[in-house]
């Protein structure tokens, strides 16, 4: 089982739509959740974190974190084609127990917005 | 504000020689990441540093491999003898003490002949 799994997509969304992104993972003891975007032939950017179950708004993005499940989500209302990027999800799932250390990525989501 | 720096951006090597790779963290940052992408893979976790420590490890390879964070200057990851299979993005990630939120630099990315 892989620590941080998402889905691969592509998903593909019209311009305007709400995109949904989800992403699942192993250590119930991880204590860190972040979304990066990337475009292609970028380094990766950080969008959103959360660290307490429920949601997290920022702009058109929203954070959804539920521990018990092990999942947590992005949502970006109103997408725009500037969205179209892969968005990766990251965990801390450091051992010794910090809310800081290496961030364990899943395989990232290509998000496609069509106009 | 300058965020992460990385240089060199691109990295050309023949197999054998050697890459170093250098990151400066943000202003205020004192922790240091460093992160490999090889092709069509996700981001894979290698060294975690504080000034004058390695912090964790434990996704650096055994051999060739090694990193520091020196009192004075920034980061460098090392990589001896290169190969063909260490052609990737290099990324170096800064977060300020105590915070986990990472902040990425531009990569470099190194190709090896």
């Amino acid at each position: 089982q892989k620590e941080v799994e998402q889905n691969s997509g592509p998903l593909s969304v019209p311009e305007g739509a709400i995109a949904s992104l989800n992403c699942t993972y192993s250590d119930r003891g991880s204590q860190s959740f972040f979304w990066y975007r990337q475009y292609s032939g970028k380094s990766p950017e950080l969008i959103m974190f959360i660290y307490s179950n429920g949601d997290k708004e920022d702009g058109r993005f929203t954070a959804q974190l539920n521990k018990a499940s092990q999942y947590v989500s992005l949502l970006i209302r109103d997408s725009q084609p500037s969205d179209s990027a892969t968005y990766l999800c990251a965990v801390n799932s450091d051992a010794g127990g910090t809310s800081y250390g290496k961030l364990t990525f899943g395989q990232g989501t290509i998000l496609t917005v069509h106009p | 504000n300058a965020g992460v720096m990385q240089n060199p951006r691109h990295l050309v090597r023949r197999r054998g020689q050697e890459a170093r790779l250098r990151c400066s963290p943000m202003k205020g940052h004192s922790h240091v990441y460093w992160y490999r992408q090889l092709p069509e893979e996700g981001l894979k976790f290698m060294v975690y540093l504080q000034k004058e420590n390695i912090i964790d490890e434990s996704g650096m390879p055994k051999e060739r491999f090694s990193a520091e964070f020196p009192k004075e200057g920034p980061s460098i990851l090392r990589i001896q003898q290169v190969v063909r299979g260490d052609s990737a993005a290099y990324f170096c990630a800064s977060s300020p003490l105590g915070q986990a939120d990472q902040y990425f630099g531009p990569g470099t990315r190194l190709l090896v002949l």
